[in-house]
This record gives C-alpha cells, sequence and structure tokens, in this order.
C-alpha cells in the first residue's frame, strides 16, 4: 500500500539556520502530496501541496518540490523562526481515493 | 466560520465507561474523518464518511463506532473504553474540489 516515510526528529536549529525536513513516498500511479504543520496543542493546518511532478508548493517561506524520479518531498526553509516550532506531517493522497496517507510527524525546535 | 468544531477537549475516562465526541463542520463539505495520533506514529484513520449516510472503516477501526448524524455532523462513540485509546483525536473535513482537509483541535482523551 501507500505509504510516506519522514525524518525521524527532533530536529533542532537556531534562528535563522537554513531547514530541510526528508519526506519520501510509495505509491502507485500519480500521488498528491503535501505538508502540514501541527503547532502545539492544535489541530493540523495545511502548509503547502504540489499535485503533479515538478510542482513546487510554497508558504510562509516554507517550499516543497515533488520529485517524481526520487519519490521525494522535501521541505525546505531558508531562515527559521522560533515560530516555527511544530511538528511537520508530510502526507499523500492517491488519485481516485479520499484518504490522506501521513508519515510519522518531525518536531521542529527553532532556539533564539 | 468556525470550519471544524469538537468537543470536549478534554475527556478522563475510567475502563468500561462510555462516550462520544463530537465533530461539527460548517464548510459544506461532503467528506468527514477521524483521526487518532499517538507519539511516533502519526495520524491513523479510524472512520470516515464520504458522504451523509455512509461510513467506513480506515486503519483503526476496533472498538469505535461513528454516525454521520447529517452533513454537518459526525461523531465517534466508544462503546467500552480502554486504555489503548488514550490519545489524541481529530475530526476533519475534506474540500471536495481538493485532496485537502481541515482539522479540528482535537480531543485528548485518557483512558485509566
Amino acid at each position: 500500500g501507500d505509504s510516506v516515510t519522514q525524518m525521524e526528529g527532533p530536529v533542532t536549529l537556531s534562528e535563522e539556520a537554513f531547514l530541510t525536513i526528508n519526506c519520501t513516498y510509495t505509491a502507485t500511479g500519480y500521488p498528491s502530496l503535501f505538508w502540514y504543520v501541527q503547532y502545539p496543542g492544535e489541530g493540523l493546518q495545511l502548509l503547502l501541496k504540489a499535485t503533479k511532478a515538478d510542482d513546487k508548493g510554497s508558504n510562509k517561506g516554507f517550499e516543497a518540490t515533488y520529485r517524481k524520479e526520487t519519490t521525494s518531498f522535501h521541505l525546505e526553509k531558508g531562515s527559521v523562526q522560533v515560530s516555527d516550532s511544530a511538528v511537520y506531517f508530510c502526507a499523500l493522497v492517491n488519485t481516485g481515493f479520499q484518504k490522506l496517507v501521513f508519515g510519522t510527524g518531525t518536531r521542529l525546535l527553532v532556539s533564539p | 466560520n468556525a470550519g471544524v468544531t469538537q468537543t470536549p477537549k478534554f475527556q478522563v475516562l475510567k475502563t468500561g465507561q462510555s462516550m462520544t465526541l463530537q465533530c461539527a463542520q460548517d464548510m459544506n463539505h461532503n467528506s468527514m474523518y477521524w483521526y487518532r495520533q499517538d507519539p511516533g506514529m502519526g495520524l491513523r484513520l479510524i472512520y470516515y464518511s464520504a458522504s451523509e449516510g455512509t461510513t467506513d472503516k480506515g486503519e483503526v477501526p476496533n472498538g469505535y463506532n461513528v454516525s454521520r448524524l447529517n452533513k454537518r455532523e459526525f461523531s465517534l462513540r466508544l462503546e467500552s473504553a480502554a486504555p489503548s485509546q488514550t490519545s489524541v483525536y481529530f475530526c476533519a473535513a475534506h474540500r471536495d474540489t481538493s485532496y485537502e482537509q481541515y482539522f479540528g483541535p482535537g480531543t485528548r482523551l485518557t483512558v485509566t
């Protein structure tokens, strides 16, 4: 079945550092890919998405590019802030299905 | 426009007690979902409802029942709570024109 693998956390960075959180997937067909973010005590929010190969999703300074050749959707940000501290989930949904498949989440801790 | 709301926010049950988690959405979406979130396991789908009057099992349905009362409301019932059901429960609604899901703030349930 479809699956998503994320790098384990926590990822600990200083403010203004560069962020990469790795995500790879296994899926048949042509899934859509997502990054969701969960701030402490809250539900998940959609951060960005990409629906086809080579698409780049972006939002709030975060970016991720849908790489079909490497089945990856790595999340990047050039300069993180303390307010970016959260848990980040990579997810996919396959065409024709409505069920999201989530990775296990990666906790990001940013210190001043 | 509140999006997805869940009640209660917190609940403590004794083993064997029953309770219903409530979820409502005001976005007029057809599909709704119940997930549980456990440390190191990401989000796992319990049940989902593709439309009013229909429900289907997800990855971990045992010990739960659901009811799609109308288009707005989707409840999750624990008939006889067990400690293994200690978790954070999230409800989500699925935007029909894309694969995005919108999450509620969660219910933190502890079963002793």
